[in-house]
């Protein structure tokens, strides 16, 4: 069966522009999950969702960072007046209730 | 609060010999524990985990780790490494979900594996 998918794979944006990144979660899974992963510092966990809530949203760097998760299915990241700083692989991960989380291939996203 | 550890940013080893790759971690509960696997230009894939039951876990291509609760230890291994084994490997700590129903991993900061021919 198909994997977690994200989209697009690679964005280049300006500074202060904004972005939406995409994750399609595997069919049935209700947990979904995103990451940062910065050049040597690691995968950094932004917000989860279970179901279309959001009950941990402790990640979040900044304002400027906010998710959604609509139908129980896709979600979008959306940073809003993009910063260097915000330069990183987004990745997103999706689990069923038996604790294993199943990683798209991520988005590359570079602010220039 | 949970963390993890992993020693070494870079490891080398010759082609047919020991993988090793430490990771410690923290944790105020019973963890559950996570080895996943980076190949460049890609997601993440897990190579084990151990939730409950047998410490002794094995996983794919050849690699097992063991949870050691006294030494707050999940080490991973492999007998001979291969050129194909060269990629960034990831330790996770996650609580389990319960009923709060967060699995909610913390990684560590990896480490980048080199296999020499």
């Amino acid at each position: 069966g198909a994997g977690v998918s994200q989209s697009p794979s690679n964005k280049v944006t300006e500074k202060g522009k904004d972005v939406e990144l995409r994750c399609d979660p595997i069919s049935g899974h209700t947990a979904l999950y995103w990451y940062r992963q910065s050049l040597g510092q690691g995968l950094e966990f932004l917000i989860y969702f279970q179901g279309n809530s959001a009950p941990d949203k402790s990640g979040l760097p900044s304002d400027r960072f906010s998710a959604e998760r609509t139908g129980g299915s896709v979600s979008t990241l959306t940073i809003q007046r993009t910063q260097q700083e915000d330069s990183a692989v987004y990745l997103c991960a999706s689990s069923s209730w038996v604790n294993e989380q199943f990683f798209g291939p991520g988005t590359r996203l570079t602010v220039l | 609060a949970q963390s993890v550890t992993q020693l070494g940013s870079h490891v080398s080893v010759s082609e047919g010999a020991l993988v090793l790759l430490r990771c410690n971690y923290s944790s105020s509960v019973p963890p559950y524990l996570f080895w996943y696997v980076q190949y460049p230009n890609q997601g993440l894939q897990l190579l084990l985990k151990y939730t409950t039951g047998a410490t002794l876990v094995k996983g794919i291509n050849g690699f097992e780790a063991e949870f050691k609760k006294s030494e707050t230890s999940f080490h991973l291994t492999k007998p001979s490494a291969h050129m194909s084994d060269a990629a960034e490997y990831f330790c996770a700590v996650s609580k389990g979900g319960g009923t709060s129903g967060t699995y909610k991993y913390i990684f560590g900061t990896g480490t980048r594996l080199k296999v020499l021919a």
